[in-house]
């Protein structure tokens, strides 16, 4: 079964800190990974977008990794601010051949940024 | 970039009443839109898919009955909760995806609206 599983499901820690958000997916093949950022009461917004092929990719503070060995991706936020409290939530997607052309959505994780 | 509008942003209504939520695509052709419902500290849960021009493809345990879906135009979709109760109190997301993947064109890629914030009384 496909699953994407993210963790933890909820972090808090102070502004100014690092942070990374993990991402365990079992969805093979798959097309692409995104991060998303879900502010309260927002639709989702895509922070990064990563093919099979690629390891990296940043958006300013957001740097994505991609490990398609272990199937695992990281986001990972620099010198966080207070607006980046949210839930970060990592979908992958099935190639546009799959029959099973849902994408799938982690659970989320919720960031809370504390001054 | 791709924009997706949803209106209205929030909406309160008395029980039994129906709702209709719009999604649209401003500057581009969704030939397929997904319906999405929230609830808090849950995850995106796919409602339903809807291709232009065809019925929707409903996911297992939502009732189509109740929950009618129209996509009669490549930048419209919209979604009516009928006779509503508190229990589909719940945030609405739409998505939209340009191109058909039926023909091998057009990308994957989903564009999603602000939602919807629907609180039935």
């Amino acid at each position: 079964k496909n699953q994407v599983e993210q963790s933890p499901q909820s972090l808090i820690i102070l502004e100014g800190k690092n942070c990374t958000l993990q991402c365990n997916y079992t969805v093979s093949p798959f097309s692409n990974l995104r991060w998303y950022k879900q502010d309260t009461g927002r639709g989702p917004v895509s922070l990064t977008i990563m093919t099979f092929s690629e390891n990296t990719k940043s958006n300013g503070r957001y740097t994505a990794t991609l490990d398609a060995d272990t199937k695992q991706s990281s986001l990972h936020i620099t010198a966080s601010q207070l607006s980046d409290s949210a839930s970060y939530i990592c979908v992958v997607s099935p190639p546009l051949y799959s029959s099973a052309s849902k994408i799938i959505f982690g659970s989320g994780t919720r960031l809370s940024i504390r001054p | 970039g791709a924009v997706v509008s949803q209106h209205p942003s929030w909406v309160i209504c008395k029980s039994g009443t129906s709702v209709k939520i719009e999604c649209r695509s401003l500057d581009f052709q969704a030939t397929t839109m997904f319906w999405y419902r929230q609830f808090p500290k849950q995850s995106l849960m796919l409602m339903a898919t809807s291709n232009e021009g065809s019925k929707a493809t409903y996911e297992q345990g939502v009732e189509k009955d109740k929950f009618l879906i129209n996509h009669a135009s490549l930048t419209l979709s919209t979604l009516t909760v009928t006779s509503a109760h508190p229990e589909d109190s719940s945030f609405y997301i739409c998505s939209a995806r340009a191109g058909r993947l039926s023909t091998g064109r057009g990308t994957d890629t989903q564009y999603f609206g602000p939602g919807t914030r629907l609180t039935v009384l």
